[in-house]
């Protein structure tokens, strides 16, 4: 089955600077990779996610690439604000989802 | 605009008891999944159902059961709780698997102690 490995499990960063979160799957059929924030108290929810059709995808201040040959995808958060802290999940899917370990992101203002 | 509940919020058990989570969504939601999320980990899928009627196992079903008699709900059945068990549940649901990118709704976890 799929395995996920996300890195790294914590990360502070100053506000205003970028945070990157980096995960590996082992799937190749994997098609689908989302991305989940879990705020204290909360169940996930997704922020922004990409198909294997697409190498680069962007929302605002958030963006996600893909690496289909190296099977890598990493999450990019630009101009961070102290709301942006909390955990991140990443995920593969293809017939099912696996999901990564977690990333706690702290943004200290 | 409820979207998917969870009840209850907070539970301890003790080794051997059973209890039954509970979880509804109103947004006539095809499939609806179960996850558990250890410390430090991410979620494992437990049990899903695609429908009414069907349900199927995920990772890690063992010691778990559940049913899906009706669209709005998907219980989740601990018969003898084990420490093991110790875990947040989270149920979510989404229109179309979620392998197709549709959006997932999380319900806001059970956070379960056997002891």
């Amino acid at each position: 089955g799929e395995n996920v490995e996300q890195h790294p499990s914590t990360l502070s960063v100053q506000e205003g600077d970028s945070a990157v979160i980096k995960c590996t799957y082992s799937d190749s059929a994997s098609n689908y990779f989302p991305w989940y924030k879990q705020e204290l108290g909360k169940g996930p929810q997704l922020i922004i996610d990409i198909r294997s059709n697409v190498g680069e995808k962007k929302d605002q201040r958030i963006a996600v690439t893909l690496n289909k040959t190296a099977k890598h995808f990493s999450l990019h958060i630009t101009e961070t604000q102290p709301e942006d802290s909390a955990v991140y999940f990443c995920a593969a899917s293809y017939n099912d989802m696996r999901f990564g370990a977690g990333t706690r992101l702290t943004v200290k203002p | 605009n409820a979207g998917v509940t969870q009840t209850p919020k907070f539970r301890i058990l003790k080794i051997g008891q059973s209890m039954t989570l509970q979880c509804t969504q109103d947004m006539n939601h095809n499939y609806m999944y179960w996850y558990r999320q250890d410390p430090g980990m991410g979620l494992k899928l437990i049990y899903y159902s695609v429908g009414a009627g069907i349900t199927d196992k995920g990772e890690v079903p063992n010691g778990y059961n559940v049913s899906r008699s009706t669209t709005e709900d998907f219980p989740l059945r601990l018969e003898l709780a084990a420490p093991s068990q110790t875990s947040v549940y989270f149920c979510a649901s989404s229109y179309r698997p979620l392998r197709s990118g549709d959006l997932a709704f999380f319900g806001q976890g059970t956070r379960l102690t056997v002891v």
